[in-house]
């Protein structure tokens, strides 16, 4: 019930396309929905979060769409670039549950020139 | 406003040893989170803390690992008498209200990254 899958584990984009990651997860208690990049070396960062009353959130290339009704979130890079080269996680938290981050296992993403 | 910092960056300690890691909030930021991340793995929460208490820790293995967060000074994670299956990268996070409160974003320090020989 604590468990947030995300796929694929990995993903090749040429520079330009979309990139697609998607996330499902099981406890209709989660009220808040993170994405993190991560590079090597580094600690995540947030790139853009939603709450369940909403259906979409955009922020500049990245977009997260929301479906409450199938529990299911994605993260959508527009024109993605060689820079956007890094592993993504999603994640989800509960308000009465400390509000600890439940993170899935992460995709690593490759745009290729 | 310098980020959150984590010391050491890498800490190789052998088994039986302790390993101490340091974590440095935000300014201004109270609450603090401890998250451990396996190799080619997600991150794992561990536990919770606000200046001088524990809020949850039911991440964290109930031998060898504490952790604390004085009124002064950094958060410690501490794990003694380390074992191999204890290598991995380390994150602490704050903020200054709980995560996805009042729309606030988790920071993540850089990690340390533990390696038990």
């Amino acid at each position: 019930q604590q468990q947030v899958k995300q796929s694929p584990q990995s993903l090749i984009v040429q520079k330009g396309g979309i990139s697609i990651i998607n996330c499902a997860y099981e406890n209709t208690a989660f009220d808040y929905f993170p994405w993190y990049q991560q590079f090597p070396g580094k600690g995540p960062a947030l790139l853009i979060a939603i709450r369940p009353d909403v259906s979409e959130k955009k922020e500049g290339r990245f977009t997260i769409s929301f479906n409450k009704s199938a529990k299911q979130f994605s993260l959508h890079i527009m024109d993605s670039q060689p820079g956007d080269s890094a592993t993504y996680f999603c994640a989800a938290s509960r308000r009465d549950s400390s509000y600890k981050l439940i993170f899935g296992s992460g995709t690593r993403l490759l745009v290729r020139p | 406003n310098a980020g959150v910092m984590q010391n050491p960056r890498h800490l190789v300690r052998r088994r039986g040893q302790e390993a101490r890691l340091r974590c440095s909030p935000m300014k201004g930021h109270s609450h603090v989170y401890w998250y451990r991340q396996l190799p080619e793995e997600g991150l794992k929460f561990m536990v919770y803390l606000q200046k001088e208490n524990i809020i949850d820790e039911s991440g964290m293995p109930k031998e060898r690992f504490s952790a604390e967060f004085p009124k002064e000074g950094p958060s410690i994670l501490r794990i003694q008498q380390v074992v191999r299956g204890d290598s991995a990268a380390y994150f602490c996070a704050s903020s200054p209200y709980p995560t996805g409160g009042n729309n606030s974003p988790l920071h993540f320090g850089n990690g340390t990254r533990l390696t038990v020989t």
